[in-house]
């Protein structure tokens, strides 16, 4: 039973279309997540939510929306998108207590064309 | 704010010899520190993490870290490598009443050859 899981995997879309990535986790975990991977493999967290709110909020573009409708769940839609947009987003998911271990989904490969 | 430096994006071993993989931390506070490996398309994987208590963490798959305060290091070792260790690594680091959220380092591409 996947812990952590994100669709769709892979996502080829054109520029200045919208898409959103769909995030679940089955773990009971308080805390979910979004990074992002660029080209080079750097990995940076985007936002956190905890128990349905939002708790982190990096100086990310406010074309990116997070959702979280249950603690269980957490999208990103993603309005307008950019060439830049291209990487690899991981969802994860832990406790909010700080030193215990995050749990990541396979990864979205979105390419804007 | 914290940061982690990982020295070496491309480390290459030979198998059944020694890894080791650095990482220095900078942290205003006693930081939580992680290490997490990526295979090819993969998701991260928890190897290991100090959080308190004994500063030698071993985890899985035979990886093992130090954590040296003095010399703010958390670097990553294997006494004899395997192929299937060849995969991407990070070093991470977060802090008491963060979030819990993850700051990374840059990665290092481990390499067996035989």
């Amino acid at each position: 039973d996947t812990a952590v899981s994100q669709t769709p995997k892979y996502l080829v879309t054109q520029m200045g279309n919208d898409k959103s990535i769909k995030c679940e986790q089955n773990l009971g975990h308080d805390t979910m997540y979004w990074y992002k991977q660029d080209s080079k493999k750097f990995l940076k967290i985007m936002f956190s939510y905890n128990n349905k709110e939002l708790i982190i909020n990096e100086t990310v573009p406010n074309r990116f929306s997070p959702k979280s409708p249950d603690k269980a769940h957490l999208n990103l839609h993603i309005n307008s998108l950019e060439l830049g947009d291209s990487a690899v987003y991981f969802c994860a998911s832990s406790h909010l207590q700080g030193g215990t271990e995050a749990f990541f989904g396979q990864g979205t490969r979105l390419t804007v064309v | 704010a914290q940061s982690v430096t990982q020295l070496g994006s491309h480390v290459s071993v030979s198998e059944g010899a020694l890894v080791l993989l650095r990482c220095n931390y900078s942290s205003s506070v006693p930081p939580y520190l992680f290490w997490y490996v990526q295979y090819p398309n993969q998701g991260l994987q928890l190897l290991l993490k100090y959080t308190t208590g004994a500063t030698l963490v071993k985890g899985i798959n035979g990886f093992e870290a130090e954590f040296k305060k003095s010399e703010t290091s958390f670097h990553l070792t294997k006494p004899s490598a395997h192929m299937s260790d060849a995969a991407e690594y990070f070093c991470a680091v977060t802090l008491t009443g963060g979030g819990n959220k993850l700051t990374f380092g840059t990665g290092t591409q481990l390499k067996v050859e035989l």
